[in-house]
C-alpha cells in the first residue's frame, strides 16, 4: 500500500527556519516525483514545487521560487520542504503527494496527512 | 485569485444530480488533461477523476468528470450525504511547467 507519512504540526516565529518531511512507503520512491501543496487557511490548493527523488531534479511554481527549498534523500525515502525565514504569511498546511505522469497526464494519486505550519510572534 | 474558475459554492439534496463546472484557456484545460480533488472536512485531498473521465479504483461510479475545450465538469449523481466536501479541479499549464489548480467548490447537501 502506497503511504506517504509527514511530520508533525509546528509552531513557529517569524524569522525562524523550518523543515519538513514526506516518507515514502510502499512503492519505489526514488522513481516518482514528490510534489509539494499549499493550502492557507479557508482557502484553495495551491501548487508549490515537484522534486524527482532519483536525481534531485526540481521545478518550482514562479510563486514559490526563492522562497521555499525542496529536497530529497532516497536512500530514506523521504521528501523535505524548508523555509530559511518564516513569515506569517507561510501559516498553512502543507501536503505532499505522488506525482505521475508528466505533462498533461500529470496528476496526484496518494497524498500525505498534512503538516501544519503556524507561523506567531 | 485562482487560475482555474470554479464556483464557490454547490448544493442539492440527496438522491439529486449535481453538477461542478471548471473554466480554464487553452494554456491550461485546453491543451490539458483535467483531474478532480475531493477534500473531505478535515482531511487531505483524494483523487477523485483523472484524464478528464476516469476514475481510480475505488470511486463509485455516481461520479464522473467531462471536458469540453476549455471548460470542464463534475458530475455526482445520487448524491449522499457522504459527498459534502470540497472539490478541486486541476490541469497542466505549460507555462508554469506546473499544475494548476481551481478554487474549489464546497458542496453542500441539504
Amino acid at each position: 500500500e502506497v503511504q506517504l507519512v509527514q511530520s508533525g504540526a509546528e509552531v513557529k516565529k517569524p524569522g525562524e527556519s523550518l523543515k519538513i518531511s514526506c516518507k515514502g512507503s510502499g512503492y519505489s520512491f526514488a522513481n516518482y516525483r514528490i510534489g509539494w501543496v499549499r493550502q492557507m487557511p479557508g482557502k484553495g490548493l495551491e501548487w508549490m514545487a515537484i522534486i524527482y527523488p532519483d536525481d534531485s531534479d526540481t521545478t518550482y511554481s514562479p510563486s514559490f521560487q526563492g522562497q521555499v527549498t525542496i529536497s530529497a534523500d532516497k536512500s530514506i525515502s523521504t521528501a523535505y520542504l524548508q523555509w530559511a525565514s518564516l513569515k506569517a504569511s507561510d501559516t498553512a498546511m502543507y501536503y505532499c503527494a505522488r506525482h505521475v505522469g508528466s505533462g498533461t497526464t500529470t496528476h496526484f494519486d496518494h497524498w500525505g496527512q498534512g503538516t501544519l505550519v503556524t507561523v506567531s510572534s | 485569485q485562482s487560475v482555474l474558475t470554479q464556483p464557490p459554492s454547490a448544493s442539492g439534496t440527496p438522491g439529486q444530480r449535481v453538477t461542478i463546472s471548471c473554466s480554464g484557456s487553452s494554456s491550461n484545460i485546453g491543451n490539458s488533461y483535467v483531474y478532480w480533488y475531493q477534500q473531505l472536512p478535515g482531511t487531505a485531498p483524494k483523487l477523485l477523476i483523472y484524464r478528464n473521465n476516469q476514475r481510480p479504483p475505488g470511486v463509485p461510479d455516481r461520479f464522473s468528470g467531462s471536458k469540453s475545450g476549455t471548460s470542464a465538469s463534475l458530475a455526482i449523481s445520487g448524491l449522499r450525504a457522504e459527498d459534502e466536501a470540497d472539490y478541486y479541479c486541476a490541469a497542466w499549464a505549460d507555462s508554469l511547467s506546473g499544475v494548476v489548480f481551481g478554487g474549489g467548490t464546497k458542496l453542500t447537501v441539504l
